[in-house]
């Protein structure tokens, strides 16, 4: 699976809009872009994942580059809930293969 | 979306003895998989456990050490033998399903270990 580069940690504000960056230069055609979170003393939480298009569900927003070298995932609006490890990670469509982890994002929501 | 569970939550193990961790689904899933969490780090894969078949270990993991077993399409297992405190850790089971929106991995909450 290709990697991905994400910053160690974000800090967001309650209430506001949260967009959460990853590079991911060396994708390949057949790879999903997907989303998982972390919350603390959990196990991780799927988010979201696509492939091209930008992706919406209840949880969040996927906003994929055009050239797919990089995704942004999108919290329309942060809640102290959020405060996470956010984790972009790539998958081949084509296989049934594990996720591989990285660092992750680390987010902190301030009340 | 699955539900899946794990037993025991936590333990307080001796070193040298071993620790068998469950992992029930609650719906049939083919692929199973086994995650490790040292304290402060990001989740590093042990094996794939797929029924029917042997696990499948990755670099640094070996079976003596974490036997695994998948006796059907709901459950598996994962022992941690002779344990010592380097296996402290939080160990997680993961199943791979297919939903409308695709494949995805669901995780259970994580079996907390600690090795005296």
């Amino acid at each position: 699976d290709a990697k991905t580069t994400q910053p160690n940690s974000m800090e967001s504000n309650e209430e506001e809009p949260v967009h959460l960056p990853c590079n991911h230069s060396t994708i390949s055609g057949t790879d999903y872009i997907h989303w998982y979170r972390q919350l603390p003393s959990q196990g991780p939480e799927y988010v979201i994942h696509g492939l091209t298009s930008n992706v919406n569900n209840r949880m969040a927003s996927l906003a994929i580059a055009e050239d797919r070298k990089s995704s942004t995932l999108i919290l329309h609006r942060a809640t102290l809930r959020d405060a996470a490890v956010y984790y972009c990670i790539l998958r081949d469509g084509g296989s049934q293969g594990n996720l591989i982890f990285g660092k992750g994002t680390k987010l902190s929501v301030k009340p | 979306s699955a539900v899946i569970s794990q037993k025991p939550s936590r333990d307080i193990c001796q070193r040298g003895t071993s620790l068998t961790i469950q992992c029930q689904v609650d719906s049939q899933v083919t692929m199973m998989f086994w995650y490790r969490q040292q304290p402060g780090q990001s989740l590093t894969l042990i094996a794939t456990a797929n029924q029917g078949s042997e696990a499948t270990y990755e670099s640094g993991f070996v079976i003596d050490k974490f036997p695994i077993s998948r006796p059907n399409l709901t459950f598996s297992t994962l022992t941690v033998s002779n344990m010592s405190p380097e296996d402290s850790s939080i160990y997680l089971c993961s199943a791979l399903l297919t939903g409308t929106a695709g494949e995805a991995q669901y995780f259970g909450p994580g079996t907390r270990l600690l090795v005296l």
